[in-house]
């Protein structure tokens, strides 16, 4: 069976402090990668999505960055949080382009607060 | 473009009674909808997907129909329950799966 695991789990970091959040998918070779970012109580807005090692495409600007250093590793960072940052970051995986199947896996979810 | 709309932000029942979240969306393709569900601090669901026009689908007691006359996919449900409270988005896939904004179920004792 596949797991996602995503960490940490919750971080509290000052505006203009760096940010990494980490994803790893086990069970699958080679899944289509996706990071969103809710805020909360809110949709889910698609940031990056990444369908083979070492290509991102970025979705939305918004001072984050995205790699895939591995197959099953999925990276969110910035060198400058800003407190608009704020907010749940998902990592999903699929085993098809997402649009077409909607078959998305969630991982946990990592809660960003920037104060 | 395309887009999903999501007219309740909002809806707070007694348990037992039916409830209907509506959906709408608009896209140039053939769609393919999807319900999710996210309970409070957890990661969202698939709970319902569809692409077949006029065909109920079903899942964990929650149903929907896909009616691309109207453009819609309203989810469901003849008697909730207070395990059913959570998020529920709707989602229409295009070269990204585009999510609504998400209607708050809140159901009461």
């Amino acid at each position: 069976a596949q797991t996602i695991h995503q960490w940490p789990v919750a971080e509290i970091k000052a505006v203009g402090s760096p940010l990494s959040l980490g994803c790893t998918i086990k069970g699958k070779s080679s899944p289509n990668l996706y990071w969103y970012w809710q805020a909360t109580g809110g949709t889910l807005q698609q940031l990056f999505y990444s369908i083979t090692v070492g290509q991102v495409e970025s979705v939305v600007q918004l001072n984050l960055s995205a790699s895939r250093p591995k197959d099953d590793q999925f990276i969110l960072s910035t060198e400058k949080l800003l407190l608009s940052h704020s907010g749940f970051y998902l990592c999903a995986w699929s085993p098809d382009w997402g649009g077409n199947t909607g078959q998305l896996y969630f991982g946990e979810g990592s809660k960003l607060t920037v104060l | 473009g395309d887009s999903v709309t999501q007219t309740e932000g909002l809806v707070t029942l007694t348990k037992g009674l039916p409830v209907m979240l509506n959906c709408t969306y608009q896209t140039t393709y053939s769609p393919f909808l999807f319900w999710y569900v996210q309970h409070l601090n957890e990661a969202p669901k698939l709970l319902l997907k569809s692409s077949t026009d006029n065909k109920r689908t079903e899942h964990q007691g929650f149903y929907a129909t896909l009616h691309k006359s109207s453009s819609s996919f309203h989810l469901q449900k003849s008697s909730v329950q207070l395990s059913d409270s959570a998020l529920y988005f709707c989602a229409l896939g295009s070269w990204q799966l585009i999510f609504g904004s998400g209607t708050q179920l809140t159901v009461m004792p």
